[in-house]
């Protein structure tokens, strides 16, 4: 059982549509990420929160949203997005800075048609 | 700046034979280290980490890896693997002077066989 979790599991969507990723932790963690995998490689960093502010944005296309309502939610808000999109989205948690471990949720396939 | 190489993209391996999975980093600073598994369909999950005192760490269920500071390495192994060992399995390392990036290995693909 993971302690991050996702939702939702699957998720199709058109390039128009509008859609949200979601990610609830418990552990009391202070930081929240969310990444990129794509088949076959390791995962890319997209945003960082530490203390529910955002921290680090790796350059994300602006399609992508992200929003952190309180220290256990995490948001991924999704607009336009293009099939080059299509991954597996995984949220992360950690206690605090790179000195502790990443939790990983089982994450959202999303599919862009 | 950190980077990290997994020298092997597949290992194939025997049930009950040992395997290693070799990782190599750079880094011009002291850094942490962490072996991450990910099954399929699934999120990455812990499998070992250092961050200081003994090099050689162990996991629960059999793995272990040694920190060379000489050979810049975190080389993991276990000595007799199993079909449930099959997954994909992530170097990774972060800067000890803070932060919140990880820096992942390309990954190692290992497949247990019969």
């Amino acid at each position: 059982d993971t302690e991050v979790t996702q939702t939702p599991k699957h998720l199709v969507m058109g390039m128009t549509n509008k859609k949200s990723l979601k990610c609830e932790q418990h552990m009391g963690h202070r930081a929240m990420y969310w990444y990129k995998q794509k088949a076959k490689k390791p995962p890319e960093l997209m945003f960082v929160y530490s203390y529910e502010k955002l921290s680090i944005n790796e350059s994300v296309p602006s399609r992508f949203s992200p929003e952190c309502p309180n220290s256990s939610l995490l948001n991924l808000h999704l607009h336009a997005l293009q099939p080059e999109d299509s991954a597996l989205y995984l949220c992360a948690s950690s206690r605090d800075g790179t000195n502790s471990p990443l939790h990983f949720g089982n994450g959202t396939r999303l599919t862009v048609t | 700046a950190q980077s990290v190489t997994q020298l092997d993209s597949q290992v194939p391996v025997f049930e009950e034979a040992p395997v290693e999975l070799r990782c190599n980093y750079s880094s011009s600073v002291s850094v942490y280290l962490f072996w991450y598994v990910q099954y399929p369909n699934q999120g990455l999950q812990l499998l070992l980490k250092y961050l200081s005192g003994s090099t050689l760490v162990k996991s629960i269920n059999g793995f272990e890896a040694e920190f060379n500071k000489s050979q810049t390495s975190f080389h993991l192994r276990k000595p007799s693997v199993h079909i449930s060992d099959t997954a994909e399995y992530f170097c990774a390392v972060s800067p000890n002077t803070g932060g919140f990036k990880t820096i992942f290995g390309a990954g190692t693909r290992l497949f247990v066989k019969a």
